[in-house]
């Protein structure tokens, strides 16, 4: 089956440093591939949507230049945390819809990035 | 707002046993529904979808059921087994967008 590799699984910072998360399509090209994260005890809320070669569309309340998104290929997605902030600390997961299927099209998730902002 | 709610944070039932997962939403707009399940740092995999214009979908061990005008859906897991055990998202999507629940977390004991 399809499979999405997401690196680092885990990663800890320091504050005001940034991180950079990968999501990787391994056996299929996303056009699409979205980004959440999930707060302990709480939904898996969508920060952005990545569309290959264009700019990522965020949802509310997200900084954009803070998280910084970036698609440049038809299997690689890539989040940076900028300036990273103890607030900051969280589960990304990052999800890819496989080729140009219907919106309906269940999604792939990575398995996702612990980050650890100290 | 959340627009997609379970309102059972957790549910523990007994191996051999029907599980049911509750499912409730505020948009009407929303026209297809989804269950994952998720293990401990991993990401959710797909279990079950249903359209909205369906009422019910059954896949092995597993079947949803939506009430449109109750704007309810639920999976039923039987029977239950201890591999089951994991936290279950229902989502919903209008556009592009998938909305989650806040997840239930299903114990299966022997």
């Amino acid at each position: 089956g399809a499979v999405v590799s997401q690196h680092p699984s885990r990663v800890i910072c320091k504050s005001g440093t940034s991180v950079k998360i990968e999501c990787r399509s391994l056996d299929f090209q996303a056009t699409t591939m979205f980004w959440y994260r999930q707060f302990p005890k709480k939904s898996l809320m969508l920060m952005a949507t990545s569309n290959e070669g264009s700019k990522a569309t965020y949802e509310q309340g997200v900084e954009k230049d803070k998280f910084l998104i970036n698609h440049a290929s038809l299997t690689l997605s890539t989040l940076t945390v900028t300036s990273a902030h103890p607030e900051d600390s969280s589960f990304y997961i990052c999800s890819a819809r496989e080729g140009i299927e219907s919106y309906n099209s269940p999604l792939h998730f990575g398995n996702g990035t612990r980050l650890t902002v100290t | 707002d959340q627009q997609v709610k379970q309102n059972s944070p957790s549910l523990s039932v007994q191996e051999g046993r029907i599980s049911i997962l509750n499912c409730d939403y505020t948009n009407s707009m929303f026209d297809y529904f989804l269950w994952y399940k998720k293990y401990p740092a991993e990401g959710p995999t797909f279990l079950i979808s249903i359209s909205s214009i369906k009422d019910k979908n059954e896949d092995g061990r597993f079947t949803v059921f939506l009430n449109k005008s109750a704007k309810h859906l639920s999976l039923h897991i039987v029977p239950s087994q201890p591999g089951d055990s994991a936290v279950y998202f229902c989502a919903a999507s209008d556009t592009d967008k998938l909305i989650f629940g806040t997840g239930t977390r299903l114990q299966v004991f022997p």
